[in-house]
């Protein structure tokens, strides 16, 4: 079956330390995102890719990074000059114009 | 930018009907989206408007007045299975959607 596969599902870092969450996909899309969401609070833009070796900043990309070095996977890192880390991220992907297919989020806990 | 406004919280009875507004400001158009959300699951589309009018799947149906700003999901015959949160999404472009804030659903026996 084809999806998005966010791993892993918990993730727990002491601050000041930098994490690499993982986002493949065999759905064959182009587009990939990565959203952060807090508790009572919608879905924010942190990184978009539209093609492979290409991706754009969203509303809130400051601490963060990604790669796209591949269709499949699109990894967010974030570093430690995120100030608020502990957060909800989802990644997704679609075709052109389609709806967003998303993964199953990875609750990030940093302390 | 763009911002998207709809109820924090709704309660509805099952088998009841319940509509969920959303108003927006953008700079442009890219229709109106709907999405689902269980507590710490992945949201899943439900819905789309281009166009003014209604949009109707099962027991979902979804309307947008551009004139307006505005858009409603409606859904029947709830279940309690529909107690999920619900987002409207729009944006400039397909690559740059904005979800609202989301309107929790709690559907009471």
């Amino acid at each position: 079956d084809g999806g998005i596969t966010q791993s892993p599902k918990y993730l727990f870092r002491k601050e000041g330390q930098n994490v690499t969450l993982s986002c493949e996909q065999n759905l064959n899309h182009d587009a990939m995102y990565w959203y952060r969401q807090d508790p009572g609070q919608g879905l924010r833009l942190i990184y978009y890719s539209q093609i492979v070796n290409d991706f754009q900043k969203g509303d809130i990309a400051e601490g963060y990074s990604v790669s796209r070095e591949k269709k499949e996977s699109f990894p967010l890192t974030v570093t430690s000059a995120q100030k608020n880390p502990t957060a909800f991220y989802l990644c997704a992907s679609s075709t052109t114009r389609d709806p967003l297919h998303f993964g199953n989020g990875t609750r990030l806990t940093v302390t | 930018g763009q911002s998207l406004e709809q109820p924090s919280e709704v309660t509805a009875v099952e088998g009841a009907i319940v509509q969920i507004n959303c108003t927006y400001q953008t700079s442009g158009f890219y229709g109106l989206s709907w999405y689902q959300q269980h507590d710490g699951g992945a949201p899943t589309f439900l819905s789309y408007n281009a166009l003014d009018g209604l949009e109707e799947t099962g027991r979902f149906s979804s309307f947008l007045s551009r004139s307006d700003s505005y858009g409603y999901l409606l859904l029947q015959e709830l279940q309690m299975k529909d107690s999920a949160s619900y987002f409207c999404a729009t944006g400039a472009g397909s690559y740059q959607l904005t979800f609202g804030k989301g309107t929790k659903l709690s559907v009471i026996p």
